[in-house]
């Protein structure tokens, strides 16, 4: 039972455009959400997160967004550079656990 | 240490031997997890710690796959027997508060490992 899903195994934007990656989750019980990327070789680096208290999340170009009514959540990349390609992972878990359910990853190339 | 530290960063091994991968979590931090990452698919969780308390070890594939920590230190993760299927980045990942709202893990450049 996959618990987080990333439909979108990859995307492709253009340099200075917006990147929109999109994660769904099943479990109503999960209450804190996070975003990692990834580069080729390296492990997974903390990037953004967001509390099911809030609907959004910015950190400069990175803006998190959380519909708990829809059970998704989506990362904003604005405007999306060439670096910023790499596999993206949305994490969710609740916060009375440790446990953390990772997505499947979503893997973005911005064309310069 | 400055972050999550793991070793070896890359292991070729023979179809049926067995390996150990360790993880140095970074200073302070109570919780170690190991992941795997297989290739084309998701972070898959293996096995947590938390400082003594009873490691949950739900995620681990097999028996042949064993994980031990010493305190709130060093972890090994062993493989016996490795098969091909092994084959994975293993990834180590600590953080300092389990259970607390906006708690992050952090994670180490990870281990891979190629069973040939």
């Amino acid at each position: 039972d996959q618990q987080v899903k990333q439909n979108s195994p990859s995307l492709s934007v253009q340099e200075g455009r917006i990147s929109i990656l999109n994660c769904d989750y099943t479990n109503s019980m999960f209450d804190y959400f996070l975003w990692y990327k990834k580069y080729p070789a390296e492990g997974p680096t903390f990037l953004i997160s967001i509390s099911s208290i809030k609907d959004k999340n910015e950190d400069g170009r990175f803006t998190v967004f959380l519909n708990k009514s829809a059970k998704h959540l989506s990362l904003h990349i604005v405007p999306s550079q060439p670096g910023d390609s790499a596999v993206y992972f949305c994490a969710a878990t609740n916060s009375g656990t440790y446990k953390y359910i990772f997505g499947t990853g979503t893997r973005l190339k911005v064309l310069a | 240490g400055a972050g999550v530290s793991q070793s070896p960063s890359n292991k070729v091994t023979e179809k049926g031997k067995d390996v150990e991968l360790r993880c140095d979590p970074i200073s302070g931090h109570t919780a170690l997890y190991w992941y795997r990452q297989r290739l084309g698919q998701g972070l898959e969780f293996l096995i947590y710690f938390q400082g003594n308390s009873a490691p949950d070890k739900s995620g681990l594939p097999s028996d042949r796959f064993s994980a031990e920590r010493t305190g709130e230190s060093v972890s090994t993760l062993t493989i016996q027997r490795t098969q091909q299927e092994d084959s994975a980045v293993y990834l180590c990942a600590s953080s300092s508060s389990p259970g607390i709202t906006g708690n992050t893990i952090y994670f180490g450049e990870g281990s891979w490992l190629t069973v040939v």
